[in-house]
C-alpha cells in the first residue's frame, strides 16, 4: 500500500531564511506523483509544486523547489526566503497511478517569525 | 469560472439526522473526489469518481454515499450522521490529457464544516 510520512508535526523559521520540510513516501508503483500544497489558516488547498517519478530534474516553482531523492524515497519541500505568508499547514501528497488518488501525509505546520 | 464550488459551507446536525453535501466543477474533469480532513490526520479520500455514472470508495467510506448523475456535480450524503462524523470535507477534481497522462494537480473546493452533535 502506498504511504506518506511526515515527520515533522511543526517547523519554526525565521524570516528571510530557508527551510526544508521533510516527506518520505512508499509505494511499489513503477510510475507515481508527489505533490505539495499548502494550507492556510483560512482553510483553502493550494498546489505548490509537482514531481514526477521519471522526471530527470528537481522541480520549482518559484521560492519553492522539491529534492527529490528516488533511491531514499524522499521528496522534501524547500522554501527559499521564507516570507510571514508562508506560515501555514504543508502537506505531501502521491498520486496513485490509475485513479488520481491522493494519499496525503498528516502535514506540517510552518510558522515564520520576524 | 468558479473552479470547484461546496454547498453549504457550515452545517451542524443532531446524531441520527441525514444531509447531502454538493460539490459542482465548471472544469469539465473527469475526476471527482470527497476527502475529509480530520487534526492531526491530514486528508483521507472518502468516495471518488472517474466519470459520470461511477463512484468508487476510497479509504474511509463507511457511513458516506455518494451520486455522480452529471458530470459536474458529485454529491456526498451522510444518512444517519455520528459525531465521528464532524470534520470538514473537501471536494477535488482532476482530469487527464489527451492520452490518459494525468496533469499535475487536483482542484479543491473551499471546504465544508460539519459539526455532528
Amino acid at each position: 500500500a502506498q504511504k506518506i510520512t511526515q515527520t515533522q508535526p511543526g517547523m519554526f523559521v525565521q524570516e528571510k531564511e530557508a527551510v526544508t520540510l521533510d516527506c518520505t513516501y512508499d509505494t511499489s508503483d513503477p510510475s507515481y506523483g508527489l505533490f505539495w500544497y499548502k494550507q492556510p489558516s483560512s482553510g483553502e488547498m493550494i498546489f505548490l509544486i509537482y514531481q514526477g517519478s521519471y522526471d530527470q530534474q528537481n522541480a520549482t516553482e518559484g521560492r519553492y523547489s522539491l529534492n527529490f531523492q528516488k533511491a531514499r524515497k524522499s521528496a522534501n519541500l524547500v522554501i527559499s526566503a521564507s516570507q510571514l505568508g508562508d506560515s501555514a499547514m504543508y502537506f505531501c501528497a502521491m498520486r496513485e497511478t490509475f485513479t488520481d488518488k491522493l494519499i496525503f501525509g498528516t502535514g506540517t505546520r510552518l510558522q515564520v517569525f520576524p | 469560472n468558479a473552479g470547484v464550488t461546496q454547498t453549504p459551507k457550515f452545517r451542524v446536525l443532531k446524531t441520527g439526522q441525514s444531509m447531502t453535501l454538493l460539490c459542482a466543477q465548471d472544469m469539465n474533469h473527469e475526476y471527482m473526489y470527497w476527502y475529509r480532513q480530520d487534526p492531526g490526520m491530514g486528508l483521507r479520500l472518502i468516495h471518488y469518481s472517474v466519470g459520470e455514472g461511477t463512484t468508487a470508495k476510497g479509504e474511509v467510506p463507511d457511513g458516506y454515499n455518494v451520486s455522480r448523475l452529471k458530470k459536474q456535480n458529485f454529491l456526498l450524503g451522510l444518512e444517519s450522521a455520528a459525531p465521528s462524523q464532524t470534520s470538514v470535507y473537501f471536494c477535488a477534481s482532476s482530469y487527464r490529457r489527451r492520452g490518459g497522462l494525468p496533469v499535475y494537480e487536483q482542484y479543491f473546493g473551499p471546504g465544508t464544516r460539519l459539526t455532528v452533535t
